[in-house]
């Protein structure tokens, strides 16, 4: 079993739609949260962290933890098509070492 | 702010020559930085960290012979892959965190596409 379990779609959904965006976790030690974007042949970019559970809001952007479930989402509200990407969890228990990713979740979003 | 700059960003070379790659954070000290490995359509497998003035940390069944790191200063970390044969073909990316805040995440530099003949 991965440590990091995220399906690696793709997602497809019209421009304006919300997207909802998820992974589980089988490591109850994991603490710290990330979503990174990755374009195509470009490096990651990080969109959100959090530290343990609770919800965190950037602008269309709101990622949520549940420890209880080992459930981590992310969604996008009014969805554009430049949000066409592929979308990474990661995961860390000892601060923002050593990341474990999930295999990415590749969303295209369509006028 | 934490941009973290990866040269070059593509690299075709022969079998069996050694290629250098570049890891710079911009606008941040970084006393560690890690380096990655993506396949097509997969995620990020790390490599091993860096660390700034010592050796780096290896993960489990990467040559540390093959993938030299150097870390010798707070913003530059060097990836070397010597003897590079088809197979180290691959997208390498590197992360750095800032030095002085504590709990952060990494910031990602923009890979490098190594293809070797």
């Amino acid at each position: 079993q991965k440590e990091v379990e995220q399906d690696p779609g793709p997602l497809s959904v019209p421009e304006g739609a919300i997207v909802s965006l998820n992974c589980t976790y089988s490591n109850s030690a994991f603490q710290y949260f990330m979503w990174y974007r990755q374009y195509s042949r470009k490096g990651p970019e990080l969109l959100m962290y959090t530290y343990s559970s609770g919800n965190k809001e950037d602008g269309r952007f709101t990622a949520q933890v549940d420890k209880s479930s080992k459930y981590i989402s992310l969604f996008i509200r009014d969805s554009q098509p430049s949000d066409s990407a592929t979308y990474l969890c990661a995961t860390s228990s000892g601060g923002y070492n050593k990341l474990i990713f999930g295999a990415g979740t590749r969303l295209a979003v369509h006028p | 702010g934490a941009v973290v700059s990866q040269h070059p960003s593509w690299v075709i070379c022969k079998s069996g020559t050694s290629v250098k790659i570049e890891c710079r954070s911009l606008d941040f000290q970084a006393t560690t930085m890690f380096w990655y490995r993506q396949f097509p359509k997969q995620s990020l497998m790390l490599m091993a960290t860096s660390n700034e003035g010592s050796k780096a940390t290896y993960e489990q069944g990467v040559e540390k012979d093959k993938f030299l790191i150097n870390h010798a200063s707070l913003t530059l970390s060097t990836l070397t892959v010597t003897s590079a044969h088809p197979e180290d073909s691959s997208f390498y990316i590197c992360s750095a965190s800032p030095q002085s805040a504590g709990d952060q995440p990494q910031h990602f530099g923009d890979g490098t596409r190594l293809s070797i003949l």
